[in-house]
């Protein structure tokens, strides 16, 4: 498998635009993640999903953020309208849900998207 | 609210030397894992830990895991030039409501 597969790697784009950040997690894993990382804030978890449904988003910072994921190999990040203070590395991870005892299981990050505002 | 405080923030140090890493918080967590990222690069897991007071080794590094389940370290033995990086620990409270930890930036100096 070719791991979390991400894109664009680096987006540049003038505020106010729309952005759209795509990934295709491990095939047959159950979990999505999107995560935002910046040297101020570190890597902060923004929504999470089980089996395509959205489970938890409260760590999306404001409306103009929005994620979606229509089948189990594809989900976007979006933001609209795009501002300066949304620059960052937007990270995806998939993972299985944990086996039996388990309490927990390793999420598999993309490369991760350089997002730079302007 | 950053629950899961390292220190330190930033490390400098000699290829052959020794180190510690901290990851602390006020909460406890069911499991803790480590992460290393490399530049340009997502984080890949080290370990994972979940039994208090637990401790395991993967090669030169060793993580262990409070006895309260609040707090982890990780200890590098005889770093090399390959361990540099930002190190990341990961609190987990349920299945995959994971918080990472600021991270520490390591840089092991030939």
């Amino acid at each position: 498998d070719a791991g979390v597969i991400q894109s664009p790697r680096h987006e540049v784009t003038e505020m106010g635009q729309e952005v759209t950040l795509r990934c295709k997690p491990i095939s047959g894993h159950d979990y999505l993640f999107w995560y935002r990382q910046t040297m101020m804030r570190g890597l902060e978890l923004l929504i999470y999903f089980n089996n395509n449904v959205p489970i938890d988003d409260s760590g999306m910072p404001e409306d103009r953020f929005s994620a979606k994921m229509p089948n189990a190999s594809f989900s976007t990040l979006k933001i609209q309208p795009s501002e300066p203070r949304d620059s960052a590395v937007y990270f995806c991870a998939s993972s299985f849900l944990p086996g039996p005892g388990e309490v927990s299981t390793e999420a598999f990050f993309g490369q991760g998207t350089r997002l730079t505002v302007v | 609210t950053q629950l899961l405080e390292q220190s330190p923030q930033f490390l400098s140090i000699q290829e052959g030397e020794n180190l510690t890493v901290y990851c602390n918080s006020s909460s406890v967590f069911s499991s803790l894992q480590w992460y290393r990222q490399e530049p340009g690069e997502g984080p890949v897991l080290l370990v994972t830990v979940v039994t208090g007071g637990e401790v395991k080794k993967l090669k030169r590094l060793t993580f262990q895991f409070g006895d309260a389940r609040k707090d982890s370290s990780l200890h590098i033995t005889a770093a090399q030039p390959g361990d540099t990086g930002l190190y990341l620990c990961a609190g987990g409270k349920g299945y995959q409501k994971v918080t990472f930890g600021t991270g520490t930036k390591l840089q092991v100096i030939p």
